[in-house]
């Protein structure tokens, strides 16, 4: 069975600053792995996904994520962040050839401060 | 197009009784799942639907239930609701859904409240 688990419920960081959320995976064959953004009351929005190829991401709104095998990760980064950025963010995980039904993490509150 | 949609957003209930929660998939998409989310659990897979089917299902209890029509709009009922009940819960919606890459849509969600 695969799990996800991201490193701190909350992150705090000032405008300008570098985001970086973490995500380490567990699972017994090659993973697909999402990020995933949450606005106020409302629901899931995809930022990115890795399933083959470039092991490095590029999402919507100016994120990325590196899929690195070796240390069984997927932080997502964004080099300045935004007061917009400021939501909770979602690493998920399935299996390739497996459970297409994707394994969330908890979230990681992401909080910009002007 | 029309993104998912859910209805109705908000609601409270009484302890005991049930609730149907409606959702509407982006159009020609044929895979529906739902998820309840709250703070002390996070995000929790209750049930897939495809085709009319129920294709995978989490781990709650039978108070839980689901189906699917004919045009893929899916609800799910709780029935004797309990205070640990209260959550978001949210449908997401996939072409197909058997493609572990595969990308799932999800709706803003209805908010429960049990009193």
């Amino acid at each position: 069975a695969q799990s996800v688990t991201q490193l701190g419920s909350h992150v705090s960081v000032s405008e300008g600053a570098l985001v970086l959320l973490r995500c380490n995976y567990s699972s017994s064959v090659p993973p697909y792995l999402f990020w995933y953004v949450q606005y106020p009351n409302q629901g899931l929005q995809l930022l990115l996904k890795y399933t083959t190829g470039a092991t490095l991401v590029k999402g919507i709104n100016g994120f990325e994520a590196e899929f690195k095998k070796s240390e069984t990760s997927f932080h997502l980064t964004k080099p300045s962040a935004h007061m917009s950025d400021a939501a909770e963010y979602f690493c998920a995980v399935t299996l390739s050839g497996g459970s297409y039904i994707p394994t969330f993490g908890r979230g990681t509150s992401l909080i910009v401060h002007p | 197009k029309a993104g998912v949609t859910q209805t109705p957003r908000y609601l409270i209930k009484t302890r005991g009784q049930q609730v149907t929660l409606s959702c509407s998939p982006i159009s020609g998409h044929r895979s529906v799942s739902w998820y309840q989310q709250t703070p002390g659990q996070g995000l929790q897979f209750l049930f897939e639907y495809f085709s009319e089917t129920q294709r995978n299902k989490g781990n709650f209890p039978g108070r839980f239930s689901g189906r699917q029509f004919s045009n893929s709009r899916s609800e799910m009922n709780v029935s004797t609701l309990e205070l640990g009940d209260s959550a978001l819960y949210l449908c997401a919606s996939s072409l197909v859904g058997t493609d572990s890459g595969n990308t799932i849509y999800f709706g803003e969600g209805s908010w429960l409240t049990v009193v």
